[in-house]
């Protein structure tokens, strides 16, 4: 049973270009949430969706990013003309239904220069 | 926003010692729970705890639930080194209301080193 896979595991990014993060949740989950971890930190929640449905994106930045999770593939969090201070690890955790844990994926890194 | 203390931030020990490390928060959280993570890799979940006052034991692992809701500590018995890593609390609010689990807040982490 595979875990939570993420995609790319590293993605290098211009200022200004688009960065597009993947997540495929583990077989049978369809909650998704993404988390942004920056270095020495903790991780920050970011976003929490169920298919097709943004539930809680409280944690979003209000401009260049977003989030969907559609009902066939992975989910994706978009990041348009990205900066310096978006360089950060990105996370993605699965769960069956809203009342059980979370399992994290290994994560995104994505630098930009 | 909710904000959780983790301490100490970062601990070196020798082999064998015992470990302590705790979180508090100025606000209450339903559920609490204990993650590591090594290098270039997610959170690993370690402990969950559901009631306050719990005490839930996982190998050389033990963790509580504070009575007040607003604290927890993890303990690692005999220390070995594969226990390096960064060791992360995390508070979830979910409640029969409709918060998720998956909703947590992370504190900054206690980073371990074992030396042999």
């Amino acid at each position: 049973n595979a875990g939570v896979m993420q995609n790319p595991r590293h993605l290098v990014r211009r200022r200004g270009q688009e960065a597009r993060l993947r997540c495929s949740p583990m077989k049978g989950h369809s909650h998704v949430y993404w988390y942004r971890q920056l270095p020495e930190e903790g991780l920050k929640f970011m976003v929490y969706l169920q298919k097709e449905n943004i539930i809680d994106e409280s944690g979003m930045p209000k401009e260049r990013f977003s989030a969907e999770f559609p009902k066939e593939g992975p989910s994706i969090l978009r990041i348009q003309q990205v900066v310096r201070g978006d360089s950060a690890a990105y996370f993605c955790a699965s769960s069956s239904n809203s009342n059980t844990e979370a399992f994290f994926g290994q994560g995104t890194r994505l630098t930009v220069v | 926003g909710q904000q959780l203390n983790q301490s100490p931030q970062s601990m070196f020990i020798q082999e064998g010692e015992d470990v302590s490390m705790n979180c508090t928060s100025s606000s209450i959280f339903n559920t609490w729970l204990w993650y590591k993570q090594e290098p270039g890799e997610g959170p690993v979940l370690l402990i969950a705890l559901y009631k306050a006052g719990e005490l839930t034991s996982n190998g050389r692992l033990t963790a509580q639930f504070g009575i007040t809701r607003k604290d927890s500590f993890l303990n690692i018995s005999a220390s070995i080194p594969s226990d390096v890593g960064i060791y992360f609390c995390a508070g979830s609010s979910a409640d029969a209301g409709g918060t998720s689990y998956g909703k947590l807040t992370f504190g900054q982490g206690t980073i371990l080193t074992v030396h042999p």
